[in-house]
């Protein structure tokens, strides 16, 4: 089975400071993405990558960067957090889909309080 | 623009009984791909079926199949003989094309919460 693992379910940081949220997947997937999730409004992407060192902005990259340094690994960082950037936010990864139709495969969730 | 349309932000439906989650999309490419998932209380999002816009059959899993209408761009989900571990916000989503190429990336739609009553 896929595993995506993000490295923590709760979160809590204070205004300003910077936050990094890890996520790794053991299935050796090329893409990877990082979402947020806010009551209402569904899923909204902010980053993803299909290769190593590469990233492509989604829908909402305001305020977020990601590294991906290693192919297991995508990592979003929030360069001084606000309240505004208080979310669910959710990892995932698939393979690079010749045809498109391999599924993303979702890890846990960190659930981040900005104070 | 590639949109994803889900209308009913709480549905109820008896145990046992089937129920029909309903999702409209837009888009204007002609190979497209939809996804539905399932995301508990707890969290974690689980794919559960897939249909392509070129499959001449509906997609089936188990208890979930869809019910994809092309002409009226629809890909609504059937879950037959709801369980109460069904209870979840459901995700409907598009594949859509991605800015480097061959990447794609999912649009999803709002989401709908389904409640199975005992």
């Amino acid at each position: 089975d896929v595993k995506v693992t993000q490295s923590s379910r709760y979160l809590v940081k204070r205004t300003g400071e910077k936050v990094f949220l890890e996520c790794v997947q053991d299935m050796d997937h090329e893409n990877m993405f990082w979402y947020r999730q806010d009551p209402g409004l569904g899923l909204r992407l902010i980053y993803f990558s299909y290769d190593v060192k590469m990233k492509e902005k989604g829908d909402i990259p305001e305020g977020y960067s990601v590294s991906r340094e290693k192919k297991e690994r995508f990592s979003l960082i929030l360069e001084s957090a606000s309240t505004n950037q208080t979310s669910m936010y959710l990892c995932a990864s698939s393979l690079y889909p010749p045809g498109g139709t391999q599924p993303q495969h979702f890890g846990d969730g960190t659930r981040l309080s900005i104070l | 623009a590639q949109k994803i349309t889900q209308t009913q932000p709480g549905m109820f439906v008896q145990e046992k009984e089937a129920v029909t989650l309903d999702c409209t999309y837009d888009t204007s490419d002609q190979s497209y791909g939809l996804f539905w998932y399932k995301q508990p209380s707890s969290g974690e999002m689980i794919f559960l079926i897939y249909q392509g816009s070129y499959d001449e059959q509906n997609a089936t899993e188990g208890r979930y199949s869809l019910n994809f209408q092309k002409a009226r761009k629809s890909a609504n989900l059937v879950i037959s003989a709801s369980q109460l571990g069904d209870s979840a916000m459901y995700f409907c989503a598009m594949r859509v094309k991605g800015p480097g190429a061959g990447s794609y990336q999912l649009t999803f739609g709002k989401g709908t919460k389904l409640s199975v009553i005992p």
